[in-house]
């Protein structure tokens, strides 16, 4: 069984630190690797996504890494600013034709001014 | 550049009642869509995948079923709903392999369903 771990599950921080969520998962033969970010009662917004053929994106203040070996993946978000309080999903996607997504549980952030 | 829509965005139903959400994708074609369940306290589930015009698959036993009677729509229905059933359903939708690797997966903004 396919499985997604999620630490830590809560995280709070004062502005402008940087800080480090950890995913892991169980099976290496994973096809990609995408990072959400969910605010309250809202869909999911893309944040990253890592192919299985790549080590790390960046996108702004954010970086993701991905060690297939390990079975892990790092968010790590710079200079953190209270805008980024909200629930951080990473995603396992199945190199399947139908392609599904698992999920963990989520980091719930916050950062306080 | 390709969007998706779902609604409505909040809905109350009574127990016992029918159920129709509706999803629907635009600027692409051919999309693998997907219904997911994200109930309180819980992580996102996978409930129902389409690949194309009328092949659904479940992932798990449930009061739900799903249809996709045109390319880009996806329907999640109910004839009878459950208290079990209240929860926030996200459609979502990504292309064949090589789209998905580069492109990922688009989620809709959700549909907040709570059954009284």
């Amino acid at each position: 069984k396919q499985e997604v771990t999620q630490i830590p599950a809560a995280l709070s921080v004062p502005e402008g630190e940087n800080l480090v969520l950890n995913c892991s998962f169980t099976d290496s033969a994973i096809y990609n690797l995408q990072w959400f970010r969910q605010d309250p009662g809202k869909g999911l917004t893309s944040l990253l996504l890592i192919q299985s053929s790549q080590r790390e994106q960046t996108s702004g203040r954010l970086n993701a890494s991905l060690d297939k070996s390990s079975g892990r993946s790092t968010l790590y978000i710079a200079a953190s600013q209270p805008g980024d309080s909200a629930t951080y999903l990473c995603a396992r996607g199945g190199g399947t034709s139908y392609g599904k997504l698992t999920f963990g549980q989520g980091t719930i952030l916050t950062v306080h001014p | 550049s390709q969007t998706i829509h779902q609604w409505p965005a909040t809905l109350v139903q009574p127990v016992g009642s029918p159920l129709s959400l509706e999803c629907t994708v635009e600027g692409t074609s051919n999309p693998n869509l997907y219904w997911y369940r994200q109930a309180a306290g819980r992580g996102l589930q996978l409930l129902f995948y389409s690949v194309g015009i009328g092949q659904i698959s479940s992932e798990v036993p449930q009061n739900l079923s799903a249809s996709r009677p045109q390319d880009r729509q996806f329907i999640l229905s109910s004839k009878k709903l459950l208290l079990s059933d209240s929860g926030f359903y996200l459609c979502a939708w990504t292309g064949g392999l090589l789209v998905r690797a580069n492109y990922g997966y688009t989620f809709g903004s959700g549909t907040r369903l709570t059954v009284v």
